[in-house]
């Protein structure tokens, strides 16, 4: 089966860094993706990494490091639209699984 | 990036009827997709996963006579939950995976379905 962690809440500042970790347990990994969910709306795709190292997009980057099995999503100069649940989700054996997400909350 | 559409956004029925919920691929040809249900606070729980003409896989502890799939083209797969009770009141968010290109490897979801049953 598959096991993924993150951490449930964080709050930081509006223009701030945040950093948000992933540890997770697969077989047949093939990838893991990071998603931002607003409340009550579907999950948007934000990063994929399946080779170890960082992704840069923007203000996201992401990180794998596949021997730990660990990822980390950063988030550059935090918007209050940033507020948001962010998921990992990690693919193996053809299965996504998702961790149950961490609550991001930006204040001014 | 890839749109996924699911329709309807809202549904509220009375317990014992049946819904159906449709998931569509706009711009791409989604060989898999697969369809979510999320309860308030909860993670994604992946209930099936459907393969263009073929029978949809089911997870464990998902009734597949209750919730029927169809994949019935490349671009669209239907949910409908059969007989609804309270219980299956929930978030349904389908999701599509394509068979090339940029959309190859991403799941791309649809914006959800909300199912109140009464």
């Amino acid at each position: 089966g598959q096991n993924i962690d993150q951490p449930t809440e964080m709050t930081a500042t509006e223009g701030a860094i945040v950093q948000i970790n992933c540890t997770y347990q697969t077989s047949g990994f093939n990838g893991l993706f990071w998603y931002q969910q607003h409340a009550g709306e579907a999950p948007t795709f934000l990063s994929y990494n399946v080779l170890d190292g960082l992704e840069e997009k923007g203000r996201f980057s992401s990180f794998l490091s596949r021997s730990k099995g660990y990822s980390y999503l950063l988030l550059k100069e935090l918007q209050m639209k940033d507020s948001a649940s962010y998921l990992c989700a990690v693919r193996g054996n053809n299965r996504l699984a998702f961790g149950k997400g961490n609550q991001v909350v930006v204040i001014p | 990036g890839a749109v996924v559409s699911q329709h309807p956004s809202r549904v509220i029925c009375k317990s014992g009827t049946s819904v159906k919920i449709e998931c569509r691929s706009l711009d791409f040809q989604a060989t898999t997709m697969f369809w979510y249900r999320q309860f308030p606070k909860q993670s994604l729980m992946l209930m099936a996963t459907s393969n263009e003409g073929s029978k949809a896989t089911y997870e464990q502890g998902v009734e597949k006579d209750k919730f029927l799939i169809n994949h019935a083209s490349l671009t669209l797969s239907t949910l409908t939950v059969t007989s609804a009770h309270p219980e299956d009141s929930s978030f349904y968010i389908c999701s599509a995976r394509g068979g090339r290109g940029e959309f190859t490897d991403t799941q791309y979801f649809g914006p959800g379905t909300r199912l109140t049953v009464l």
